[in-house]
């Protein structure tokens, strides 16, 4: 049971480089979410999505992109890397609204990817 | 403006002993109240869930409690163990359509020996 798997762990990049942060979850989860958290701050919702197709601002969305081409995968696109991207990313989902949810609405979190731009 | 403020920042006790950490709100219309533990370098994990209806609600040796109407939550550990020491976040999902939250900074707890 993998829950939200996130990859990669650790990532550098250069100034102006582009990445993608892959989140995918077995769950059958219709809503997925990336966030970013940086040093004393709470969690702060960059895009979510809730199914296929659907993709959704968040609070700071600016610089990144996402795309839902299927339920289990929602990955994290960074075009041009700057210095204030530097955070760790977390994805998350549930099952908000499902019929076949079980647990209200827990949001299940992946484990985390640091990511340093210099 | 929809804020989620925890106190203390940062705790440090000694193992066995009993801590209570604070979350105010001030999210309106509220839904829902949700207490996360964070490991160093985890994601964060759930600990309880807990509605506008429910006052008090205890997930082993924590136990949430509500205030909807001061707008106030507590989690209160008991019996700490030094796999208690971890980041605290309140997270306070709004009512309405989609699923909007607004998480705290969190709670730095440490337990030492």
């Amino acid at each position: 049971n993998a829950g939200v798997t996130q990859t990669p762990k650790f990532r550098i990049l250069k100034i102006g480089q582009s990445m993608t942060l892959q989140c995918t979850q077995d769950m059958n989860h219709n809503y997925m979410y990336w966030y970013r958290q940086d040093p004393g701050m709470g969690l702060k919702l960059i895009y979510y999505s809730v199914g296929a197709g659907i993709t959704d601002k968040g609070e700071v969305p600016n610089g990144y992109n996402v795309s839902r081409s299927t339920t289990e995968d929602f990955p994290l696109r960074l075009e041009l890397a700057a210095p204030s991207q530097t955070s760790v990313y977390f994805c998350a989902s549930n099952d908000l609204g499902q019929r076949t949810s079980t647990r209200g609405n827990t949001i299940y979190f992946g484990e985390g990817s640091w990511l340093t731009v210099v | 403006k929809n804020q989620v403020e925890q106190s203390p920042q940062s705790l440090i006790i000694l193992e066995g002993k009993n801590c209570t950490l604070q979350c105010n709100y001030t999210v309106s219309p509220f839904s829902n109240l949700r207490w996360y533990k964070q490991d160093t370098g985890r994601g964060p994990v759930s600990l309880t869930i807990m509605t506008f209806s429910e006052n008090t609600k205890s997930n082993g040796r924590y136990t949430a409690t509500l205030d909807a109407d001061t707008k106030q939550s507590s989690l209160h550990i008991t019996a700490s163990q030094l796999s208690d020491s971890a980041s605290y976040i309140c997270v306070v999902r709004h009512a309405g359509g989609g699923n909007k939250l607004t998480f705290g900074t969190g709670t730095q707890l440490k337990v030492e020996l």
